[in-house]
């Protein structure tokens, strides 16, 4: 089992949307979470950071849950320009490094 | 402000050669990473660096060789080039590792643009 999942996608969503991708995590040490956004052949940007139970930033809110070990990314009020693939990452303790889910496509629809 | 740089930005190779990626920073970051991303798989952990003069193993490590001499530059190497090598090479460097730091520093990783390198 990967340490971190994520459902692939594509999230084929019209403008003005709210859609919702979770994150599952296996490591249950992880201290920190994130959102990187990575558009087509580009490197991937942080989008927001988890450390607590959530964070909301404009139309885009992440929440953690420890219990259940998933992490969530809500978008609302979907753009074209979110069209993207959203990563999320995990602190691995024991290297000082992330481990990154395989992404969630998103494509927004006109 | 460059950031991160990665320098080459594509390269070909023949299986069998020998290559070097170099990453340099500006933002004096502590812990700089290796990472390679094929299609489906995300960003699988090559090797890392936790300080200068300091280098480990990540997730995916056999093949590639690394170097930090110096704070600001962290070198990945492949002696011997091989097809499964192809890939996008991401370096990627932060000033906490991803924990949270200080008041303001959000523990992010800050990405180079990516070396693209095909072995045939």
């Amino acid at each position: 089992r990967k340490e971190v999942e994520q459902d692939p996608g594509p999230f084929n969503v019209p403008e003005g949307a709210t859609v919702a991708f979770n994150c599952t995590y296996s490591n249950s040490a992880s201290q920190s979470f994130f959102w990187y956004r990575q558009d087509c052949r580009k490197e991937p940007k942080l989008l927001m950071s988890v450390y607590s139970s959530g964070n909301e930033d404009g139309r885009f809110t992440a929440q953690l849950n420890r219990a259940s070990q998933y992490i969530s990314l809500l978008i609302r009020d979907s753009k074209l320009s979110d069209s993207a693939t959203y990563l999320c990452a995990g602190m691995d303790t024991g290297r000082r490094a992330l481990t990154f889910g395989s992404g969630t496509r998103l494509q927004v629809q006109p | 402000n460059a950031g991160v740089t990665q320098t080459p930005k594509f390269r070909v190779l023949k299986t069998g050669q020998s290559m070097t990626l170099l990453c340099a920073q500006d933002m004096n970051h502590e812990y700089m990473y290796w990472y390679r991303q094929d299609p489906g798989m995300g960003l699988r952990l090559i090797h890392y660096s936790v300080g200068e003069g300091t280098t480990a193993k990540g997730e995916v490590p056999d093949g590639y060789n690394v170097s930090r001499l110096k704070k600001q530059n962290f070198l990945l190497g492949l002696e011997s080039a091989a097809p499964s090598q192809t890939s996008v090479y991401f370096c990627a460097s932060s000033p906490t590792g991803g924990g949270q730091g200080l008041a303001g520093n959000t523990g992010e990783l800050f990405f180079g643009e990516g070396s693209r390198l095909t072995v045939l």
